[in-house]
């Protein structure tokens, strides 16, 4: 069964710093991994997705790494800004016909960035 | 491009009693996953339709229903609510069967008093 674990849970930092945003999965037969963010009490966005075979996506400030044999991805956010303050989602899509639009969620890092 | 749209955004039930939510795929896009999020589980995938057929399902007793129209509209139906029912409920669309990005709408929020 997937798992999907984000680390940190919470992130607090200073504007204009550049952060990294961890995420690892158990099972490294995916067909896609995507980054989302969800402000408070609304739906969520898409931010980038990776295909499996990728290893990176790019747009704006952020880069989104992965590296399927280790079962991990990373979000890199440039110049932080107060509007980045989110929570951020990272997802997974297993490979199989018993995935179906299904993705893994993990439980997400909240970001804040105060000016 | 209208994004996915979900009505209503808010219901407020109490025990025993069903409700129905909608969901609008964004135009052309055939699947649509619905989802729980909770404070306690997160988000937990509930079923997908494809077509009008429901291609997955998770781990959801039987009183969480789906279908979807010709149209490619959703709705899912939640019998005999119980208060740990009360969620934010989402769905998604998706333009093909399998690797294609999900585009989420703003949810309906749940509440079962």
């Amino acid at each position: 069964k997937q798992e999907v674990t984000q680390i940190p849970a919470a992130l607090s930092v200073p504007e204009g710093e550049n952060l990294v945003l961890n995420c690892s999965f158990t099972d490294s037969a995916i067909y896609n991994l995507q980054w989302f963010r969800q402000d408070p009490g609304k739906g969520l966005t898409s931010l980038l997705l990776i295909q499996s075979s990728q290893r990176e996506q790019t747009s704006g400030r952020l880069n989104a790494s992965l590296d399927k044999s280790s079962g991990r991805s990373t979000l890199y956010i440039a110049a932080s800004q107060p509007g980045d303050s989110a929570t951020y989602l990272c997802a997974v899509m297993d490979a199989g016909g018993t995935s179906y639009g299904k993705l893994t969620f993990g439980q997400g890092t909240i970001l804040t960035v105060h000016p | 491009k209208a994004g996915v749209t979900q009505t209503p955004r808010y219901l407020i039930k109490t025990r025993g009693q069903q409700v129905t939510l909608s969901c609008s795929p964004i135009s052309g896009h055939r699947s649509v996953s619905w989802y729980q999020q909770t404070p306690g589980q997160g988000l937990q995938f509930l079923f997908e339709y494809f077509s009008e057929t429901q291609r997955n399902k998770g781990n959801f007793p039987g009183r969480f229903s789906g279908r979807q129209f010709s149209n490619s509209r959703s709705e899912m139906n939640v019998s005999t609510l119980e208060l740990g029912d009360s969620a934010l409920y989402l769905c998604a669309s998706s333009s093909l069967a399998i690797v294609n990005e999900q585009f989420f709408g703003p949810g309906t929020r749940l509440t079962v008093l």
